[in-house]
């Protein structure tokens, strides 16, 4: 079975400082990667998906995550935040040819003036 | 506009009184799940279902039924509702086994 292990439950950041949030997985077959962000309020969105080819993966709001297989490892990264990327990030693999999603606990991302 | 919708968004009853959570798309997706989401724990599939008529369960789905006689709704039910049943639920839809899952904007049940 697939699962996914995010460490860091909060990360606090300055508007304009880069940021990483960790996403570690565990499977033994081929899987697909996501990062899903939930704004307060509101539903999950994908930001960028992993599913074969090229390691680093772009998304929206200038977010990219490098799938590292060795470490079996995605994490999300952005060069400078805005106040407005403040939200709840959610890691997730599925099993490839299966629909089934297995989500992180989530990091909070806290962008401060 | 291409969009999941729930209802109802906020909802508050009592142990044991059966109620029915409305899930819609209008994108004509073959795939849709429901999930819930509890402080500490993310997100943890409940159903899933991968046609009209083809449901399966996911991570969670003790306490919980679903249907899936119409492509576009697929209702979550719970028959007898318990306190540990008190979460965020969203439902989501997606054309593909690989492709993105579309969410609704959840509903929140409180069980008393």
């Amino acid at each position: 079975a697939q699962s996914v292990t995010q460490l860091d439950s909060q990360v606090p950041v300055f508007e304009e400082a880069p940021v990483e949030l960790r996403c570690n997985y565990s499977s033994s077959v081929s899987v697909y990667l996501f990062w899903y962000v939930q704004y307060p309020n509101q539903g999950l969105q994908l930001l960028l998906k992993y599913l074969s080819g090229s390691t680093l993966v772009k998304g929206i709001n200038g977010f990219e995550a490098e799938f590292n297989k060795s470490q079996t490892s995605f994490h999300l990264r952005k060069p400078s935040v805005h106040i407005s990327d403040t939200a709840e990030y959610f890691c997730a693999v599925s099993r490839t040819g299966f629909q089934k999603l297995v989500f992180g606990t989530g990091t909070r991302l806290l962008v401060s003036p | 506009e291409a969009q999941v919708t729930q209802n109802p968004r906020y909802l508050i009853t009592v142990t044991g009184k059966k109620l029915t959570v409305t899930c819609s798309q209008n994108m004509n997706h073959e795939y849709m799940s429901w999930y819930r989401q509890d402080p500490g724990l993310g997100l943890r599939q409940i159903y899933y279902s991968m046609n009209v008529e083809v449901t399966d369960k996911g991570d969670v789905p003790e306490g919980y039924k679903v249907s899936r006689k119409e492509k576009r709704n697929f209702p979550l039910i719970l028959e007898s509702p318990s306190p540990n049943q008190t979460s965020l639920y969203f439902c989501a839809s997606s054309s593909d086994r690989v492709e993105t899952q579309y969410f609704g904007p959840g509903t929140r049940l409180l069980v008393l």
